[in-house]
């Protein structure tokens, strides 16, 4: 299966900025998924990207507040733009194998 | 619209005592259905893939089995390591590979 690097492991960042977290992959794959998980909850999906085409974005979530690039077939970024403290949580990449997962960026908005 | 509950929410062991965990799914036509392990902190481990009912894995003292409504994850006489939160998730045919719908997680504590 895949290997996922993670970055950043974790953030503490001041509201009303953004924060970039970069997922690489190992291997090529075609789609890539990225997921929040708020404290106590689990993962929920925020949108799925695929090289070459706009991302597509669960309900609830929106370009604006979460855009991502997906540059190549081995690498996606996720920003959360101008952060709240609601915004804290845990977000994590995967890919299209189900299996394999990064290893999640800790991210606190004061 | 596709769901996952688990139940217990959290379960506590003594440890060698056996136990399971529950995930009732709601999926339209299902591709897979995935047990993870998640600790404080980390992405979830992958553990079992299920596809049909009837199908059962086992991977040292964990033993996951599904039907056509719901997986149980037995764990047979576990030790304080196997303390951790274990997610159930579900991907239907009829959405991309890869795309996953979970449960809340159950989180399991082995006391010594």
């Amino acid at each position: 299966s895949a290997v996922i690097s993670q970055k950043p492991s974790r953030d503490i960042c001041q509201r009303g900025t953004s924060l970039t977290i970069q997922c690489q992959v190992d291997s090529q794959v075609t789609m890539m998924f990225w997921y929040r998980q708020q404290p106590g909850q689990s993962l929920t999906l925020i949108a799925t990207a695929n090289q070459g085409s706009e991302a597509t974005y669960e309900s609830g979530f929106v370009i604006d507040k979460f855009p991502i690039s997906r540059p190549n077939l081995t690498f996606s970024t996720l920003t959360v733009s101008n952060m709240s403290p609601e915004d804290s949580s845990i977000y994590l990449c995967s890919v299209e194998d189900g299996y394999t997962f990064g290893s999640g960026t800790r991210l606190t908005v004061v | 619209e596709d769901q996952v509950t688990q139940s217990p929410e959290a379960l506590r062991l003594q440890e060698g005592e056996s136990s399971s965990l529950n995930c009732s799914y709601t999926v339209s036509g299902l591709r897979g259905l995935f047990w993870y392990r998640q600790d404080p902190g980390k992405g979830p481990e992958f553990l079992f893939t299920l596809y049909s009912a009837g199908e059962e894995k086992e991977k040292e003292r964990l033993k996951a089995t599904l039907t056509k409504k719901e997986s149980f994850l037995h764990i047979t006489a576990p030790k304080p390591e196997d303390s951790a939160t274990y997610l159930c998730a579900v991907q239907a045919v009829n959405t991309n590979a890869g795309k996953s719908t979970f449960g809340d997680g159950t989180t399991l504590t082995v006391k010594p």
